[in-house]
């Protein structure tokens, strides 16, 4: 049973310019969280997701975030017009459950760079 | 408005000793606390947690202590071994409709020496 996938693992990005971040979930959780880690932090909830619902977004900042898990497919992140300030690690969770905690399983992360 | 901190960026211990590291948070609503393990490059795992109705909850090498009148916890790992060495993360949830919501403290590097 894979674990949770994120990629790319690693993403480059210029000022201005857009990062899709992936996540595949656990076989069977439908359950879908989005962490950042920015440098010498701990992980900041962003979004927490269902299958084409999204439950609670509290974390997201308002502008260039976005987020969704549809029907088909993986989760996605996506920043548009990128700032250096979003330069950091940003970690998926899945859970086969609503409400779930220790039966979080976390993916490898997204380290994006912007330059 | 840092609601679960871990004051200790690093902790050193020699490898058969005991290793305590510590969180403390300031939201009373918190009432299920986690502790994940963490190694360059991967994603958090979990380690242990404890529910607010309990103040001690052990697996293995592994304890963790709950005082919720301090809102404190702590992680004590006996004996410590050279593959614990990680950055160890706590962190909270307020259970009820947060969605499992994770607030994490700032993590705490442990490094066990043989």
């Amino acid at each position: 049973n894979a674990g949770v996938m994120q990629n790319p693992r690693h993403l480059v990005r210029r000022r201005g310019q857009e990062a899709r971040l992936r996540c595949s979930p656990m076989k069977g959780h439908s359950h879908v969280y989005w962490y950042r880690q920015l440098p010498e932090e701990g992980l900041k909830f962003m979004v927490y997701l269902q299958k084409e619902n999204i439950i609670d977004e509290s974390g997201m900042p308002k502008e260039r975030f976005s987020a969704e898990f549809p029907k088909e497919g993986p989760s996605i992140l996506r920043i548009q017009q990128v700032v250096r300030g979003d330069s950091a690690a940003y970690f998926c969770a899945s859970s086969p459950y609503i409400g779930s905690t220790d039966t979080q399983y976390f993916g490898p992360g997204t380290r994006l760079t912007v330059l | 408005d840092q609601q679960v901190k871990q004051n200790s960026p690093s902790l050193s211990v020699q490898e058969g000793r005991i290793s305590i590291l510590n969180c403390d948070y300031t939201n009373s609503m918190f009432d299920y606390f986690l502790w994940y393990k963490k190694y360059p490059a991967e994603g958090p795992t979990f380690l242990i947690s404890i529910s607010s109705i309990k103040d001690k909850n052990e697996d293995g090498r592994f304890t963790v202590f709950l005082n919720k009148s301090a809102k404190h916890l702590s992680l004590h790992i006996v004996p410590s071994q050279p593959g614990d060495s990680a950055v160890y993360f706590c962190a909270a949830s307020e259970g009820g409709t947060s969605y499992g919501k994770l607030t994490f403290g700032q993590g705490t590097i442990l490094t066990v020496h043989p």
